[in-house]
């Protein structure tokens, strides 16, 4: 079985602000892991997904996370945010077979 | 063309009805799911098809009950409408072809039992 927890539920920053949502799993097989982001009464988007190779992932609008097998973390980071950037941000795992289970969510609010 | 299409967008229905959302990919992907996100933003998964073979069926209600007629389609039906079914309800598929291996969502079914 695996799981996915946020750390924050809500996260609010300043416009131009870094930020880091972070995210932990667990899992007992090898995993692939996504960060979907929500925008108020849409849909899921991928921002971005880790399946092998290089631990750095980039994303679409200026987001990246990072693997850490070790820490079993895949925490997701952007330099410099926007207001366009509030949103609710979900990290998710697969391990083996199809099943895609979601964290919590995390709200980021960026303030002027 | 949209990847993965819900219909309807929105449904507000009384409680006892009963009531079914559509959902359809033309990605070619063998895989589709059932999604429930709860009104604190929780998504949990409800049921899996591959192939149209039921492979995941969570702890769900018997009123809930999905049907898929083929590959591309995935419909979920539920009987007897309660006040906590209210919910927003997300049909996606998964593909596993290198190129654009994950999961593709619908826009979501915001399903409203007064």
């Amino acid at each position: 079985a695996q799981s996915v927890t946020q750390l924050d539920s809500q996260v609010p920053v300043f416009e131009e602000a870094p930020v880091e949502l972070r995210c932990n799993y667990s899992s007992s097989v090898s995993v692939y892991l996504f960060w979907y982001v929500q925008y108020p009464n849409q849909g899921l988007q991928l921002l971005l997904k880790y399946l092998s190779g290089s631990t750095l992932v980039k994303g679409i609008n200026g987001f990246e996370a990072e693997f850490n097998k070790s820490q079993t973390s895949f925490h997701l980071r952007k330099p410099s945010v926007h207001i366009s950037d509030t949103a609710e941000y979900f990290c998710a795992v697969k391990g083996s077979g199809s099943r895609l289970t979601f964290g919590e969510g995390t709200q980021l609010t960026v303030n002027p | 063309d949209t990847a993965v299409s819900q219909t309807p967008k929105y449904l507000v229905t009384q409680m006892g009805n009963d009531k079914s959302i559509k959902c359809e990919q033309n990605l070619g992907h063998d895989t589709m799911y059932w999604y429930k996100q709860d009104s604190k933003k929780f998504l949990k998964i409800m049921f899996s098809y591959n192939n149209k073979e039921l492979i995941i069926n969570e702890t769900v209600p018997n009123r809930f009950s999905p049907k898929s007629p083929d590959k591309a389609h995935l419909n979920l039906h539920i009987n007897s409408l309660e006040l906590g079914d209210s919910a927003v309800y997300f049909c996606a598929s998964f593909g596993a072809d290198q190129a654009n291996y994950g999961y593709t969502f619908g826009s979501g079914t915001r399903l409203t039992v007064v």
